[in-house]
């Protein structure tokens, strides 16, 4: 069965280290996104992707950075990992089939940064 | 850009009634409604969605309207049960190849 899995599940890092986010699907989408979870303000997106090269900025981009070198990974980046990016965080893809656009979402990524 | 608004953030039921989320979106260009349900350590999953030509869909116990002229969503649960408490999430989506912005999420809990 098609899937997308996220790693690591946990990762606690030091401030100011680098930290890659790894998202993989087998879903063939060119949509992928990578959203953050915090309390009070749900979901929001980071960096998207609509197909192999070509990347997005969301809404709290920034100190986040994004590649896209193939159909089936999208992995973020974070620079130099600050305590405000402790979060949960969500990878997601999709594609548009039929007038719909579900989203299919991994398992997330607790980051800890210390 | 797209802003989508959700309320309430905690909501809690008894059992067996029922429970309505709202929502209200910016970006009249958006066509697209999910609503998505996130349990205890997992990733958001789909339970319905609505395309803005449809003024409501209903699957089982649960159901969704929109008003395209007011900007407004609604999710509606009937006859909750204890497998329905969750965060939910509603979000909006210009289609094809665009992204989905979310809503703040609401904690739903029935209480038997």
């Amino acid at each position: 069965d098609a899937e997308i899995t996220q790693s690591p599940r946990h990762k606690i890092t030091e401030t100011g280290r680098q930290v890659t986010l790894a998202c993989h699907q087998t879903w063939n989408h060119n949509n992928m996104f990578w959203y953050r979870q915090d309390l009070g303000h749900g979901l929001r997106l980071i960096h998207y992707s609509y197909g192999v090269q070509d990347t997005n900025k969301g809404e709290v981009s920034d100190g986040y950075s994004v590649s896209r070198s193939n159909t089936e990974d999208l992995p973020l980046t974070l620079e130099s990992a600050a305590s405000s990016q402790t979060s949960v965080y969500f990878c997601a893809s999709s594609e548009y089939r039929k007038g719909n656009t579900e989203a299919f979402f991994g398992q997330g990524t607790r980051l800890t940064v210390v | 850009g797209e802003n989508v608004e959700q309320h309430p953030s905690t909501l809690s039921v008894q059992e067996g009634d029922s429970a309505v989320i709202k929502c209200t979106y910016s970006d009249s260009a958006s066509n697209y409604f999910p609503w998505y349900k996130q349990e205890l350590g997992k990733g958001p999953q789909l339970i319905i969605d609505i395309r803005s030509n449809v003024g409501e869909k209903k699957d089982q116990r649960i159901a969704v309207t929109l008003n395209k002229t007011a900007k407004h969503f609604s999710l509606h649960i009937t006859e909750t049960q204890p497998e329905d408490s969750a965060v939910y999430f509603c979000a909006a989506s210009a289609g094809s190849a665009s992204k989905i912005i979310f809503g703040s999420g609401t904690r739903l809990s029935i209480r038997p």
